[in-house]
Protein backbone atom coordinates (compact mmCIF):
# COMPACT_ATOMS: atom_id res chain seq x y z
CA UNK A 1 0.00 0.00 0.00
CA UNK A 2 0.87 3.26 0.03
CA UNK A 3 3.09 4.84 2.29
CA UNK A 4 4.61 8.25 3.63
CA UNK A 5 7.12 8.70 5.78
CA UNK A 6 8.14 11.84 8.04
CA UNK A 7 10.80 12.76 9.81
CA UNK A 8 11.79 13.80 12.15
CA UNK A 9 9.04 12.39 14.24
CA UNK A 10 9.58 15.25 16.89
CA UNK A 11 11.92 17.82 17.03
CA UNK A 12 13.10 20.46 19.93
CA UNK A 13 14.60 23.70 18.63
CA UNK A 14 15.65 27.12 19.87
CA UNK A 15 13.72 29.58 19.65
CA UNK A 16 14.79 31.98 16.31
CA UNK A 17 16.55 29.05 14.61
CA UNK A 18 14.70 27.43 11.56
CA UNK A 19 13.54 23.92 11.67
CA UNK A 20 13.03 21.46 8.31
CA UNK A 21 10.73 18.60 7.87
CA UNK A 22 10.83 15.83 5.33
CA UNK A 23 7.92 14.39 3.86
CA UNK A 24 8.51 11.22 1.56
CA UNK A 25 6.38 9.15 -0.61
CA UNK A 26 7.76 5.49 -0.81
CA UNK A 27 6.44 3.44 -2.91
CA UNK A 28 4.78 5.80 -5.13
CA UNK A 29 5.13 9.26 -6.98
CA UNK A 30 3.67 12.25 -5.62
CA UNK A 31 3.20 15.48 -7.59
CA UNK A 32 1.03 17.12 -4.77
CA UNK A 33 1.59 16.99 -0.94
CA UNK A 34 -0.25 18.44 1.95
CA UNK A 35 1.25 20.14 5.21
CA UNK A 36 -1.47 20.19 7.99
CA UNK A 37 -1.01 22.24 11.75
CA UNK A 38 -2.72 20.68 14.26
CA UNK A 39 -2.34 22.07 18.11
CA UNK A 40 -3.79 20.10 20.90
CA UNK A 41 -7.01 19.13 21.42
CA UNK A 42 -7.69 20.90 18.07
CA UNK A 43 -8.27 19.36 14.34
CA UNK A 44 -5.83 19.33 11.46
CA UNK A 45 -5.87 22.47 9.74
CA UNK A 46 -4.77 22.88 6.17
CA UNK A 47 -1.75 24.82 5.49
CA UNK A 48 -0.46 24.64 2.26
CA UNK A 49 -0.30 22.45 -0.99
CA UNK A 50 3.11 21.23 -2.18
CA UNK A 51 3.43 21.24 -6.14
CA UNK A 52 6.42 19.22 -7.91
CA UNK A 53 8.48 21.42 -9.54
CA UNK A 54 6.18 24.98 -8.67
CA UNK A 55 5.43 27.33 -5.89
CA UNK A 56 3.53 25.89 -2.75
CA UNK A 57 -0.04 27.48 -2.82
CA UNK A 58 -0.84 28.42 0.72
CA UNK A 59 -4.00 28.54 2.76
CA UNK A 60 -5.20 32.18 3.88
CA UNK A 61 -3.92 33.02 6.61
CA UNK A 62 -0.24 31.31 6.72
CA UNK A 63 2.73 33.23 6.09
CA UNK A 64 4.41 31.65 3.32
CA UNK A 65 7.48 33.37 4.33
CA UNK A 66 7.61 31.66 7.50
CA UNK A 67 6.74 28.25 6.45
CA UNK A 68 8.64 27.58 3.45
CA UNK A 69 8.05 24.56 1.24
CA UNK A 70 9.55 22.85 -1.49
CA UNK A 71 8.55 19.80 -3.67
CA UNK A 72 12.07 19.50 -5.60
CA UNK A 73 11.21 15.52 -6.37
CA UNK A 74 7.95 13.61 -7.12
CA UNK A 75 8.97 11.74 -3.42
CA UNK A 76 9.95 14.67 -1.46
CA UNK A 77 8.12 17.71 0.03
CA UNK A 78 10.01 19.64 2.27
CA UNK A 79 8.55 22.07 5.23
CA UNK A 80 11.12 24.62 6.63
CA UNK A 81 9.33 26.89 10.35
CA UNK A 82 12.22 29.68 9.91
CA UNK A 83 12.76 31.62 12.76
CA UNK A 84 10.90 29.79 14.92
CA UNK A 85 8.99 31.00 18.05
CA UNK A 86 7.41 29.24 20.54
CA UNK A 87 4.00 30.03 19.12
CA UNK A 88 4.85 27.82 16.10
CA UNK A 89 4.95 24.67 18.56
CA UNK A 90 2.30 22.02 16.93
CA UNK A 91 2.17 18.85 15.38
CA UNK A 92 2.91 19.15 11.76
CA UNK A 93 1.31 16.37 9.44
CA UNK A 94 2.15 15.69 5.59
CA UNK A 95 -0.12 13.77 2.96
CA UNK A 96 0.04 12.37 -0.80
CA UNK A 97 -2.57 10.64 -2.55
CA UNK A 98 -2.53 7.76 -4.90
CA UNK A 99 -5.35 6.93 -6.62
CA UNK A 100 -9.18 6.83 -6.07
CA UNK A 101 -8.52 5.59 -1.61
CA UNK A 102 -7.67 8.94 -0.67
CA UNK A 103 -4.52 10.30 1.42
CA UNK A 104 -1.63 8.71 3.20
CA UNK A 105 -0.51 10.75 5.89
CA UNK A 106 2.64 10.85 7.48
CA UNK A 107 3.22 9.91 11.51
CA UNK A 108 3.62 13.73 12.11
CA UNK A 109 6.26 16.05 13.37
CA UNK A 110 5.80 17.47 17.07
CA UNK A 111 7.81 20.71 17.01
CA UNK A 112 8.54 22.54 20.11
CA UNK A 113 10.23 25.38 20.41
CA UNK A 114 12.25 26.80 23.81
CA UNK B 1 -15.52 21.14 -0.82
CA UNK B 2 -19.34 20.98 1.22
CA UNK B 3 -19.18 21.11 4.76
CA UNK B 4 -19.95 18.33 7.33
CA UNK B 5 -21.69 18.03 10.66
CA UNK B 6 -20.79 15.30 13.03
CA UNK B 7 -21.72 14.69 17.23
CA UNK B 8 -18.03 15.96 19.13
CA UNK B 9 -18.03 12.68 20.89
CA UNK B 10 -19.88 9.07 21.17
CA UNK B 11 -19.01 6.02 23.63
CA UNK B 12 -19.12 2.40 22.88
CA UNK B 13 -18.69 -0.79 24.76
CA UNK B 14 -16.20 -3.30 23.11
CA UNK B 15 -17.87 -5.45 21.21
CA UNK B 16 -20.60 -3.42 19.83
CA UNK B 17 -21.10 -2.20 16.64
CA UNK B 18 -20.00 1.66 17.07
CA UNK B 19 -21.90 3.73 14.08
CA UNK B 20 -21.11 6.96 13.80
CA UNK B 21 -23.30 9.95 11.80
CA UNK B 22 -22.20 12.21 9.73
CA UNK B 23 -24.68 14.95 7.66
CA UNK B 24 -23.07 16.68 4.33
CA UNK B 25 -26.47 18.11 3.16
CA UNK B 26 -24.76 20.27 0.73
CA UNK B 27 -22.72 17.98 -0.84
CA UNK B 28 -22.43 17.93 -4.66
CA UNK B 29 -23.06 15.66 -7.05
CA UNK B 30 -19.30 14.40 -7.76
CA UNK B 31 -18.21 14.75 -4.08
CA UNK B 32 -17.44 11.50 -2.38
CA UNK B 33 -17.82 10.61 1.03
CA UNK B 34 -14.34 9.78 3.34
CA UNK B 35 -14.34 8.74 6.63
CA UNK B 36 -10.97 9.05 7.99
CA UNK B 37 -9.12 8.42 11.80
CA UNK B 38 -6.75 9.56 13.93
CA UNK B 39 -5.69 7.82 16.89
CA UNK B 40 -4.24 10.03 19.52
CA UNK B 41 -0.80 11.80 18.01
CA UNK B 42 -0.42 9.60 14.83
CA UNK B 43 -1.56 10.44 11.95
CA UNK B 44 -4.98 10.06 10.23
CA UNK B 45 -5.76 6.94 8.85
CA UNK B 46 -7.97 6.30 5.55
CA UNK B 47 -10.80 4.44 6.60
CA UNK B 48 -13.29 3.75 3.79
CA UNK B 49 -14.94 6.16 1.20
CA UNK B 50 -17.86 6.10 -1.25
CA UNK B 51 -20.03 8.00 -3.57
CA UNK B 52 -23.79 6.91 -3.32
CA UNK B 53 -23.49 2.96 -2.86
CA UNK B 54 -23.07 1.22 0.49
CA UNK B 55 -19.17 0.15 1.17
CA UNK B 56 -17.70 -2.41 3.19
CA UNK B 57 -14.14 -3.02 3.47
CA UNK B 58 -12.11 -5.06 6.07
CA UNK B 59 -12.24 -1.68 8.47
CA UNK B 60 -15.67 -0.82 8.58
CA UNK B 61 -19.28 0.19 6.68
CA UNK B 62 -20.47 3.05 5.04
CA UNK B 63 -23.96 3.69 4.53
CA UNK B 64 -24.82 6.59 2.60
CA UNK B 65 -28.90 7.83 2.22
CA UNK B 66 -30.47 7.87 -0.91
CA UNK B 67 -30.18 11.89 -1.13
CA UNK B 68 -26.46 11.38 -0.03
CA UNK B 69 -27.17 13.97 2.32
CA UNK B 70 -25.89 11.87 5.01
CA UNK B 71 -24.27 8.91 5.83
CA UNK B 72 -23.07 6.46 9.05
CA UNK B 73 -19.84 4.64 9.45
CA UNK B 74 -20.13 1.51 11.12
CA UNK B 75 -17.62 -0.05 13.17
CA UNK B 76 -19.05 -3.88 13.48
CA UNK B 77 -17.17 -5.07 16.38
CA UNK B 78 -15.58 -1.90 18.02
CA UNK B 79 -12.67 -2.58 20.04
CA UNK B 80 -10.74 -0.40 22.28
CA UNK B 81 -7.77 0.11 19.50
CA UNK B 82 -10.91 1.91 17.78
CA UNK B 83 -10.85 5.06 20.39
CA UNK B 84 -10.06 8.11 18.16
CA UNK B 85 -11.35 10.46 16.47
CA UNK B 86 -12.79 10.04 13.31
CA UNK B 87 -13.50 12.76 10.61
CA UNK B 88 -16.17 12.46 7.84
CA UNK B 89 -15.02 14.16 5.02
CA UNK B 90 -16.51 15.32 1.75
CA UNK B 91 -14.84 16.38 -1.46
CA UNK B 92 -14.41 15.55 -5.03
CA UNK B 93 -11.84 12.91 -6.24
CA UNK B 94 -8.80 12.89 -7.53
CA UNK B 95 -4.96 13.81 -5.71
CA UNK B 96 -4.90 17.71 -6.12
CA UNK B 97 -8.24 17.72 -4.42
CA UNK B 98 -7.15 19.15 -1.01
CA UNK B 99 -8.77 17.50 2.22
CA UNK B 100 -10.54 19.75 4.60
CA UNK B 101 -11.10 18.54 8.12
CA UNK B 102 -13.98 19.42 10.18
CA UNK B 103 -13.81 18.45 14.15
CA UNK B 104 -14.95 15.25 13.73
CA UNK B 105 -16.51 12.84 16.65
CA UNK B 106 -14.84 11.31 19.63
CA UNK B 107 -15.02 7.71 19.77
CA UNK B 108 -14.64 6.27 22.97
CA UNK B 109 -14.77 2.47 23.35
CA UNK B 110 -15.09 1.08 27.01
CA UNK B 111 -14.98 -2.27 28.45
Amino acid sequence: GAVVSQHPSWVICKSGTSVKIECRSLDFQATTMFWYRQFPKQSLMLMATSNEGSKATYEQGVEKDKFLINHASLTLSTLTVTSAHPEDSSFYICSAGQGPYGYTFGSGTRLTVV
Amino acid sequence: DAKTTQPTSMDCAEGRAANLPCNHSTISGNEYVYWYRQIHSQGPQYIIHGLKNNETNEMASLIITEDRKSSTLILPHATLRDTAVYYCIVRVDGTASKLTFGTGTRLQVTL
